[in-house]
């Protein structure tokens, strides 16, 4: 079956603009995560959801990241004004529930702010 | 602060031999721990996983031992083979965190033929 998804797979924007990254995961998984991996480090939590709804945002680095996952299954992280320091990877994962199921990852949106 | 360390950035080892990958934690209130592999312009992708009530998971060529008391974990791979290059990520989940992974700097594993 199909994997989890990420669009686009590569995005280069200037420092101060808006971008949007989207997630789709597998169907039927009810948990989705958004990690950030910055060169030479390990996926780094930003927030996940259960469903709907926000179960932890406690990674996201200010205000200027925002997610949603309005309907449950796809989900895009929001990016304002961005900045040169938030070019990194971005992942995102999914899984059946949000216990100790196994994450499942999309092969990531590479961010280039300039 | 680093809840997960892997202080070794790379190893490399040859075919055939066996492969030890090392990882620290701080956080005594991690209850699962897990490996993940990763090849270059792909995402994680799971390996082999390990609760703290155990001390060691086997699974085909891959074990997991952890050593709460050190809170030291380590993946051996054996025998370790050409396609077994790559990033591996140890992660750790905390008890009643939901699923939020905390993951350390990874090791990049090169096995010569």
């Amino acid at each position: 079956g199909a994997g989890v998804s990420q669009t686009p797979s590569n995005k280069v924007t200037e420092k101060g603009k808006y971008v949007e990254l989207r997630c789709d995961p597998i169907s039927g998984h009810t948990a989705l995560y958004w990690y950030r991996q910055s060169l030479g480090q390990g996926p780094e939590f930003l927030i996940y959801f259960q469903g709907t709804g926000a179960a932890d945002d406690s990674g996201l680095p200010n205000d200027r990241f925002f997610a949603v996952r309005p309907e449950g299954s796809v989900s895009t992280l929001k990016i304002q004004r961005t900045e040169r320091g938030d070019s990194a990877v971005y992942l995102c994962a999914s899984s059946l529930g949000a216990g100790g199921e196994t994450q499942y990852f999309g092969p990531g949106t590479r961010l280039l702010v300039l | 602060d680093q809840q997960v360390k892997q202080n070794s950035p790379s190893l490399s080892v040859q075919e055939g031999r066996i492969s030890i990958l090392n990882c620290d934690y701080t956080n005594s209130m991690f209850d699962y721990f897990l490996w993940y592999k990763k090849y270059p312009a792909e995402g994680p992708t799971f390996l082999i996983s390990i609760s703290s009530i155990k001390d060691k998971n086997e699974d085909g060529r891959f074990t997991v031992f952890l050593n709460k008391s050190a809170k030291h974990l380590s993946l051996h791979i054996v025998p370790s083979q050409p396609g077994d290059s790559a990033v591996y990520f140890c992660a750790a989940k905390e008890y009643n965190q939901g699923g939020k992974l905390i993951f350390g700097q990874g090791t990049e594993l090169s096995v010569k033929p």
